[in-house]
């Protein structure tokens, strides 16, 4: 079983639309949780870090259920731009550390 | 752009060759982490550096070896290259690295692609 695992996709959805991605991590170890965004060809960027409380960026919201070992991304009101691959990453300490990526989700926003 | 690069861009090379890939931190990071993407995968650590030492490895066969230089620059050479050593090779830079308690983020270098023939 991979230490992280998300639905590889695609995804292919309309603009404007609503779109949530799924990620489970199996390490109970786990601290730090992001999601990052890669696209064709390029390096990973951070997206965003993903906190117990569930935070929010713009039309980004991320949550993390520690108990289910499950992290989620929630991208509102598409835009064509946000087409990319999304990966959910953990970390065993802190982001300065170890970074563990599932295999991504792909995301194709559509006219 | 996160200020960390990466050299060479694209590199090809045969099987049973040795390959050195490139990587200049970001100003005032001192932790050099690398990362093998094959395709369709995510990133793979592959190993870190901390102010010169080695601060953790992957998975990854004693043929992948690592150097940081007092800049925090670094190096990954790996030999006896493989056709499944064929991927993007990435370095993220951080600051502080061997300080478990902290969430400084990694900054990813674009990456060198890597293809073995």
């Amino acid at each position: 079983r991979k230490e992280v695992e998300q639905d590889p996709g695609p995804f292919n959805v309309p603009e404007g639309a609503t779109v949530a991605f799924n990620c489970t991590y199996s390490n109970s170890a786990s601290q730090s949780f992001f999601w990052y965004r890669q696209d064709c060809r390029k390096e990973p960027k951070l997206l965003m870090s993903v906190y117990s409380s569930g935070n929010e960026d713009g039309r980004f919201t991320a949550q993390l259920n520690r108990a289910s070992q499950y992290i989620s991304l929630l991208i509102r009101d598409s835009k064509l731009s946000d087409s990319a691959t999304y990966l959910c990453v953990v970390s065993r300490t802190g982001g300065g550390n170890k970074l563990t990526f599932g295999t991504g989700t792909q995301l194709k926003v559509e006219l | 752009e996160t200020g960390v690069t990466q050299s060479p861009t694209h590199l090809i090379k045969t099987r049973g060759q040795q390959v050195t890939l490139r990587c200049s931190s970001q100003s005032g990071h001192n932790t050099v982490s690398w990362y093998q993407q094959a395709l369709g995968q995510g990133p793979q650590f592959i190993f870190q550096y901390y102010r010169e030492e080695e601060n953790g490895r992957g998975n990854f066969p004693p043929r992948f070896s690592g150097l940081q230089f007092p800049n925090y620059s670094s190096e990954l050479n790996v030999n006896a290259l493989e056709l499944d050593d064929s991927a993007l090779y990435l370095c993220a830079s951080s600051l502080g690295g061997g300080q478990p308690w902290l969430t400084d983020t990694q900054y990813f270098g674009p990456g060198t692609r890597l293809t073995v023939l």
